[in-house]
């Protein structure tokens, strides 16, 4: 089972609106990390969590913040989004090289 | 820098026939090699990794790996319309969550019934 779950499917916030994205494994995979995606690119990665201790922040704006509360959790808090910030947002985990990706949060920032 | 190009393509084939896909990378430190398939709307999907030189087959599918080269190409076999989507290639230096992967912005492909 390589399943990641992240919740919600879909998110509209506006600029000075808080959200929080959510992601679950239950895979036991020591890694985690998050993806922006922006329609016609490719994922580019934002975050990487090791062992629940964040390794990697791709230089993401602080308006982005990441939290993983154990090794099966995962959430980015959003916090006064540009409408720009609007993509899709996906989590994935892996145990050692490969990763597999949740089906993605559709952001759009108002 | 680490890049990843592949050709966006449309690249269309007739089903039944083989798909070619190839990507290219910079980075000579790279280890791990994934193409991932995406359909509009939907996350990437993993296919296919590939960690050592040679070909490695699953199914319909088989990756082919050349790091004196810097290259890595994905051939899909008796091609079906349900395999037109986007095709990523991905590379990655170490594993175990010390490193990201980098994409390649993935080439289009168009399996004509």
């Amino acid at each position: 089972d390589t399943e990641v779950t992240q919740t919600p499917k879909h998110l509209v916030m506006g600029m000075t609106n808080k959200k929080s994205l959510k992601c679950e494994q239950h895979m036991g995979h020591r890694a985690m990390y998050w993806y922006k995606q922006k329609a016609k690119k490719p994922p580019e990665l934002m975050f990487v969590y090791s062992y629940e201790k964040l390794s990697i922040n791709e230089s993401v704006p602080s308006r982005f913040s990441p939290e993983c509360p154990n090794s099966s959790l995962l959430n980015l808090h959003l916090h006064a989004l540009q409408p720009e910030d609007s993509a899709l947002y996906l989590c994935a985990s892996s145990q050692n090289f490969e990763q597999y990706f949740g089906p993605g949060t559709r952001l759009t920032v108002t | 820098q680490k890049e990843v190009e592949q050709n966006s393509g449309p690249l269309s084939v007739p089903e039944g026939a083989i798909a070619s896909l190839n990507c290219t990378y910079s980075d000579r430190g790279s280890q791990s090699f994934f193409w991932y398939r995406q359909y509009s709307g939907k996350s990437p999907e993993l296919i296919m990794s590939i960690y050592s030189n040679g070909d490695k087959e699953d199914g319909r599918f088989t990756a082919q790996l050349n790091k004196a080269s810097q290259y890595v190409s994905l051939l899909i076999r008796d091609s079906q319309p349900s395999d037109s989507a986007t095709y990523l290639c991905a590379v990655g230096r170490v594993g175990g969550g010390a490193d990201g992967l980098t994409f390649g912005k993935g080439t289009h492909l168009i399996i004509q019934p």
